[in-house]
């Protein structure tokens, strides 16, 4: 497609059971960026990939929290354990080239998620 | 550390000019940016601004930065309805060569009819 793709759209999941948000960046775009948007705490910074490798990983908030990227491309986010406090917003961005930064991020509609 | 402010409600009447604040606190922040968020939907970029630049202006939007005040604006000429969203300032990082943005709490556009 066209632009960032991120799936399920929705997650809605009891406390405790782990859970995996995809993402699917531009086309040729090399650097990857995972968000969270939530009520208490705006938009946070979460961990950045450059090809395959997350060079900062500083925003992951517990170590409940990871994520990998294979082949330069698709990059799941995996929350172990869920807490009610996961509730939020995941957004992903993609750019050309992450350590340009005259090149903006694109950003896809996110994953809804909410822990019960 | 970083940080990002905005005012967080602004209402104006259609037709009118919006203008949105902003302040950072970064002095190395090189490139600043304007997203638009419409309910449900991810960020949409609106347009950004080098920090050798005071100017921008592209269609009905105008940036403008005081970079000795650290201070960003975006002005929205003749607001439409279809402007209504929230609005994020945000900057690259000036600490990391990673890029990751700092973002400001977002500011709620309402245009009335």
């Amino acid at each position: 497609g066209a632009g960032v793709s991120q799936s399920p759209s929705n997650k809605v999941t009891e406390k405790g059971k782990d859970v995996e948000l995809r993402c699917d960046p531009i086309s040729g775009h090399t650097a990857l960026y995972w968000y969270r948007q939530s009520l208490g705490q705006g938009l946070e910074f979460l961990i950045y990939f450059q090809g395959n490798s997350a060079p900062d990983k500083s925003g992951l908030p517990s170590d409940r929290f990871s994520a990998e990227r294979t082949g330069g491309s698709v990059s799941t986010l995996t929350i172990q354990r869920t807490q009610q406090e996961d509730s939020a917003v995941y957004l992903c961005a993609s750019s050309p080239q992450g350590n340009l930064r005259n090149q903006p991020q694109h950003f896809g509609d996110g994953t809804r998620l909410s822990i019960l | 550390g970083e940080d990002v402010e905005q005012s967080l409600f602004l209402s104006v009447r259609e037709g009118d000019s919006s203008v949105i604040n902003c302040t950072y606190t970064d002095s190395s922040s090189t490139y600043l940016y304007w997203y638009k968020q419409e309910p449900g939907a991810g960020l949409q970029l609106l347009t950004y601004i080098f920090s050798n630049m005071d100017m921008k202006q592209d269609q009905r939007l105008t940036v403008l930065l005081n970079k000795k005040d650290k201070h960003l604006s975006l002005r929205i000429a003749d607001t439409q309805t279809g402007d209504s969203a929230i609005y994020f300032c945000a900057e690259s990082s000036g600490s990391s060569n990673t890029g990751k943005l700092i973002f400001g709490q977002g500011t709620t556009l309402q245009v009335k009819p």
